[in-house]
């Protein structure tokens, strides 16, 4: 079946620690992006990747890192200079046309990170 | 002003009623609308899209959309307790520069009560 996994289910981080949530997508969808929710808000855009081998900052970036080194595959790492980093974190992606699209995003399972 | 402005609710409505949820954005250029449901501890599942102004039905939902208030609503007939959900409106943005955004509402609570 098509979709986006994402993984691990649940995780957590020590202090001063640097940890990776993995997305993985079998769409062929170009556009992949990631998203951090709180209890009781909305969706917040950390980062985002149009293509393979480039992303842009989302609104909330400081604190994050990704790579796009496959099509399938767009990593986050929370770095320890985000100092709270406990929310549930949504992958989610998107065909690409020409430079833009309209069509909408679907989204992982979500991971959700917690602070020991 | 918020890009995007929901309701939180809840709102709370007796099994077989319309629920009517809404939503109102600030980006006059916003190109395409997408409603989202989401259970709790869950990730958001795409339940409508509507591109131009009017109505579009799809099973029990139907959204609306008018530019010209900047607002856009679904109506869920016929309320049944699974559509229990927190209910996201999210607006496209194509960007001047190439690319698009996707801005989300922080979303209304439904409940629909027995």
């Amino acid at each position: 079946d098509g979709g986006i996994t994402q993984s691990p289910k649940y995780l957590f981080r020590k202090e001063g620690q640097n940890v990776t949530l993995s997305c993985e997508q079998n769409l062929n969808h170009d556009a992949m992006y990631w998203y951090r929710q709180d209890p009781g808000q909305g969706l917040r855009l950390i980062y985002y990747s149009q293509i393979v081998n480039d992303f842009q900052k989302g609104d909330i970036a400081e604190g994050y890192s990704v790579s796009r080194e496959k099509k399938e595959s767009f990593p986050l790492t929370v770095t320890s200079a985000q100092k709270n980093p406990t929310a549930f974190y949504l992958c989610a992606s998107t065909g690409w046309a020409g430079g833009w699209s309209n069509q909408p995003q679907h989204f992982g399972d979500g991971t959700r990170l917690s602070i020991l | 002003q918020k890009e995007v402005e929901q309701n939180s609710g809840p709102l709370s409505v007796p099994e077989g009623a319309i629920a009517s949820l809404n939503c109102t954005y600030s980006d006059r250029g916003s190109q395409s609308f997408f409603w989202y449901r989401q259970y709790s501890g869950k990730s958001p599942e795409l339940i409508m899209s509507i591109y131009s102004n009017g109505d579009k039905e799809d099973g029990r939902f139907t959204a609306q959309l008018n530019k010209a208030s900047q607002y856009v609503s679904l109506l869920i007939r016929d309320s049944q307790p699974s559509d229990s959900a927190t209910y996201l409106c999210a607006v496209n943005l194509i960007l001047t520069g190439g690319g698009n955004k996707l801005t989300f509402g922080t979303g209304t609570q439904l409940k629909v009560e027995l």
